[in-house]
């Protein structure tokens, strides 16, 4: 079956370290993965995209890598702050449409 | 900009009640979708409009659940009836062409009990 895999336990690190989020998916073949931000009670913000030919992205203190051997995504936030603490959701589309699929998560708290 | 806007921010209602779920996207957006998140189960695609035609309907759960969009600027989700298991919070996400990879702008969602 197809499935889009994140940490579901929560991150913790001490602030200035770099936060490394794993995005895992099976049975799919995406053209494009893409990154969003969540806060409490708040829709999904767009981060970053990253395209099947393109093996790095990067953004500011973001970097995103797209390994499609692997069929693994991996987000980073450099010199990380308490306001980046937020769960982060990576979303494929799996073909044809714009129909962007999200992962469940893995939440984030960076610590002073 | 004022974003997507999506009313009510939050719907408490009884089982058997109708509830409507309404939605404003972005000036000039021409791709509108409508999405389900539970703790369980994530974030859901219930169903994808382009140019006010639904295009992909499949993840709607059941035929409770309708979704319209009369014209660029609105758009309903429609549960008649509700039930407890509805609850959840629903968003709605606009995009500006509908091409494939294309980032979505969400709203605030509106979080919705049914007792």
């Amino acid at each position: 079956s197809q499935k889009i895999e994140q940490n579901s336990e929560a991150l913790n690190i001490q602030e200035g370290k770099t936060a490394t989020l794993t995005c895992n998916y099976t049975n799919y073949s995406p053209a494009y993965l893409q990154w969003y931000r969540q806060d409490p009670g708040r829709g999904p913000v767009f981060l970053l995209l990253i395209r099947e030919n393109e093996k790095e992205k990067r953004k500011e203190r973001l970097k995103v890598t797209f390994d499609t051997t692997l069929k693994q995504s991996l987000f980073h936030i450099t010199a990380s702050q308490p306001a980046d603490s937020a769960t982060y959701l990576c979303a494929l589309v799996p073909g044809g449409y714009n129909k962007l699929i999200f992962g469940a998560g893995t939440r984030l708290a960076v610590h002073p | 900009d004022a974003g997507v806007i999506q009313s009510p921010r939050h719907e408490v209602t009884e089982m058997g009640q109708e509830v409507t779920l309404r939605c404003k996207p972005i000036s000039g957006h021409n791709s509108l979708f409508w999405y389900r998140q539970t703790m369980m189960r994530g974030l859901e695609l219930l169903i994808y409009f382009n140019n006010n035609v639904p295009i992909d309907d499949s993840g709607m759960p059941e035929d409770r659940f309708s979704a319209k969009m009369p014209n660029a600027s609105f758009s309903t989700l429609k549960i008649q009836p509700s039930e407890p298991r509805d609850s959840a919070v629903y968003f709605c996400a606009s995009s500006l062409s509908g091409t494939i990879g294309e980032k979505l702008f969400f709203g605030s969602g509106t979080q919705l009990s049914v007792l």
